[in-house]
């Protein structure tokens, strides 16, 4: 099945600094990747729809100015934490749309980001 | 708005059989996956159903019922590393945006 890669799969920062996380298609090109969040023992809330060559749309709730989201090209959308407070710690998991397949998303590993 | 309502936890023993129900009330409905968590994992893809009735891969089987709202995933023949999450997830497509949004997940625990 086609794969999706993140980078980086852990990471602890400071609180106040921002972090950068790379979502990547390895052998599709994907329009839209998805974004999601989620907390220990809880479902994944997806944060925000991005889309290539244009801006994403987040979910209700969901602050752009705080979490950063560029699709600059078909295989790689990224997610930027600004400003990052330990609230912020969670496992973000991306996801991308393989526009041969008309319905499965394909999931990356997940990013463990840890603020403190 | 978008409901998806599944069970929080449930038991079951090796061996045996178990069925995860979910309910669902979305603006939108183009689809209904079953997906699999291990814990710190991301999750992995089971089923798909966008029209009514059984599908059947292996020791999985997913049923819909579009007119009812319902959904369920059975397991058959079940092992320990079936322990894991399992989230009913809608794709709704609203105003065109397609989408999947994820139930609440069902923590399953398998017994020896």
């Amino acid at each position: 099945g086609a794969v999706v890669s993140q980078h980086p799969s852990r990471v602890i920062c400071k609180s106040g600094t921002s972090v950068k996380i790379e979502c990547r298609s390895l052998d599709f090109q994907a329009t839209t990747m998805f974004w999601y969040r989620q907390f220990p023992k809880k479902s994944l809330m997806l944060m925000a729809t991005s889309n290539e060559g244009s801006k994403a749309t987040y979910e209700q709730g969901v602050e752009k100015d705080k979490f950063l989201i560029n699709h600059a090209s078909l295989t790689l959308s990224t997610l930027t934490v600004t400003s990052a407070h330990p609230e912020d710690s969670s496992f973000y998991i991306c996801s991308a749309r393989d526009p041969g397949v008309d319905y499965e998303q394909y999931f990356g590993p997940g990013t463990r980001l840890t603020v403190t | 708005g978008q409901n998806i309502d599944q069970p929080t936890e449930m038991t079951a023993t090796e061996g045996a059989i178990v069925q995860i129900n979910c309910t669902y009330q979305t603006s939108g409905f183009n689809g209904l996956f079953w997906y699999q968590q291990h814990a710190g994992e991301a999750p992995t893809f089971l089923s798909y159903n966008v029209l009514d009735g059984l599908e059947e891969k292996g020791r999985f089987s997913s049923f819909l019922s579009r007119s009812k709202g319902y959904s369920y995933l059975l397991l058959k023949e079940l092992q320990m590393k079936d322990s894991a999450s399992y989230f009913c997830a809608v794709r709704d497509r609203p105003n065109r945006d397609d989408k999947i949004i994820f139930g609440k997940g069902t923590r399953l625990h398998i017994l020896p």
